[in-house]
């Protein structure tokens, strides 16, 4: 069964450009979630998605982030326009149900130059 | 503010040689607290949920232990492949907080021959 799939691995853009991160979860879990990790940071909480609906957004930083999830399969986080502090490693993570194992995806590190 | 503080930051052990990581946490209402194991360019890979104070969970040479206030990850005779990054994570019961995990910053465990 395929896991946790994320793409671009890496990404580096100017300030000032976007970039459109995917996730694609496991194969019928309605559970997706964002994360992020900053140098030196934690992993935080961005939010989740239950299917294709906004559950829980409130990690999210600016309304310079944007996460989509179409059909409740695939999901984009938009950054317009990257900043520098925007750097670090962006993690997916999708469960069957929200009370279980999240699976993580093998993140994409985006640096903002 | 849901809280996790891991300790320590890193640690060096001998294979075989026998120790515990420690993860200290403030939830409010704990659903569930999760262990999992990082490796270099990666993303987290799940190892243990806990639920209730008392409640321990096993996998080769880890043992996850947890008490109201803390948890510790137990690695008993351990080899080279164990080396790591341990991340600690509780997740809020629903209201409680985000939805997402709160996770503690790891503990990067090396494990010499």
């Amino acid at each position: 069964e395929a896991g946790v799939t994320q793409f671009p691995s890496h990404s580096v853009i100017e300030k000032g450009q976007t970039v459109t991160l995917r996730c694609d979860p496991i194969s019928g879990h309605d559970n997706l979630y964002w994360y992020r990790r900053v140098m030196g940071k934690e992993i935080k909480f961005l939010l989740h998605f239950v299917k294709e609906s906004k559950q829980d957004e409130s990690g999210m930083p600016n309304n310079r982030f944007l996460a989509e999830r179409t059909g409740g399969t695939y999901s984009t986080l938009k950054v317009q326009p990257a900043e520098l502090e925007d750097s670090g490693v962006y993690f997916c993570a999708s469960s069957q149900y929200r009370t279980t194992e999240a699976f993580f995806g093998q993140g994409t590190r985006l640096t903002v130059v | 503010e849901d809280q996790v503080t891991q300790s320590p930051e890193a640690l060096r052990l001998q294979e075989g040689e026998s120790s515990s990581l420690n993860c200290s946490y403030t939830v409010s209402g704990l659903r569930g607290l999760f262990w999992y194991r990082q490796d270099p360019g990666k993303g987290p890979e799940f190892l243990f949920t806990l639920y209730s104070a008392g409640e321990e969970k096993e996998k080769e040479r880890l043992k996850a232990t947890l008490t109201k206030k803390e948890s510790f990850l137990h690695i008993t005779a351990p080899k080279p492949e164990d080396s790591a990054t341990y991340l600690c994570a509780v997740q809020a019961e629903s209201g409680g907080g985000a939805d997402g995990l709160t996770f503690g910053k790891g503990t990067h465990l090396i494990i010499q021959p």
